[in-house]
């Protein structure tokens, strides 16, 4: 078992939808999460960042993190067009310590 | 703020030769670590340099090495190309001010082992 799980998709959705992202862990050490946008060609952005359980929420974004179930979640409201990339879940144990990614989700938003 | 920049973008070598990967940090960045990203593997971390010393290091066998300078650069070096190096290699810094040492990407070099 991978210590990151992320359902690679294609995830195909009409513009306006809401969209939901998920990633699964093993680790019960990490404590940082992350969800970072990549676009075809291009290096990661970071997104989203959540330290512990909670939600976080910024413009049509929400991070959702749940340490129990070992689950992550990222919605994205309003869906739109430009949103159409792959997106990573990221995350490590401390602030020193690499980032172990998912390998990602394809998400198509059509207009 | 002038962002990651990585040179080359993209790169074709062939087995058996050599190659050296360059990244520069953002401003005032003083850890840089370097990743690779493929269809099968995803993201995977090969190590991460800071102050010119390399503090974490991946699961990479030891053709993968990597180097930092004074002035925050780094440059990656693959040894003995092998088929399967062929990938986009990925450098983000961070500025490691606090907890949460969120790195930043650079756009990647493409490299291509025929």
């Amino acid at each position: 078992q991978k210590e990151v799980e992320q359902d690679p998709g294609p995830l195909s959705v009409p513009e306006g939808a809401i969209v939901s992202l998920n990633c699964t862990y093993s680790n019960s050490a990490f404590q940082y999460f992350m969800w970072y946008r990549q676009y075809s060609r291009k290096g990661p952005e970071l997104l989203m960042y959540t330290y512990s359980s909670g939600n976080k929420e910024d413009g049509r974004f929400t991070a959702q993190v749940d340490k129990s179930s070992k689950y992550i979640s990222l919605f994205i409201r309003d869906s739109q067009p430009s949103d159409s990339a792959t997106y990573l879940c990221a995350m490590r144990n401390s602030g020193n310590t690499p980032l172990v990614f998912g390998k990602g989700t394809r998400l198509s938003v059509i207009a | 703020k002038a962002g990651v920049t990585q040179t080359p973008r993209y790169l074709i070598k062939t087995r058996g030769q050599q190659v050296t990967l360059s990244c520069s940090p953002i401003s005032g960045h003083r850890s840089v670590s370097w990743y690779q990203q493929t269809p099968g593997q995803g993201l995977q971390f090969l190590f991460e340099y800071f102050s010119e010393t390399q503090r974490n290091k991946g699961n990479f066998p030891g053709r993968f090495s990597g180097r930092q300078f004074s002035n925050s650069r780094s440059e990656m070096n693959v040894s003995t190309l092998e088929l399967g190096d062929s990938a986009l290699y990925l450098c983000a810094s961070s500025a490691w001010t606090s907890g949460t040492n969120e790195q930043f990407f650079g756009p990647g070099t493409r490299l291509t082992v025929l």
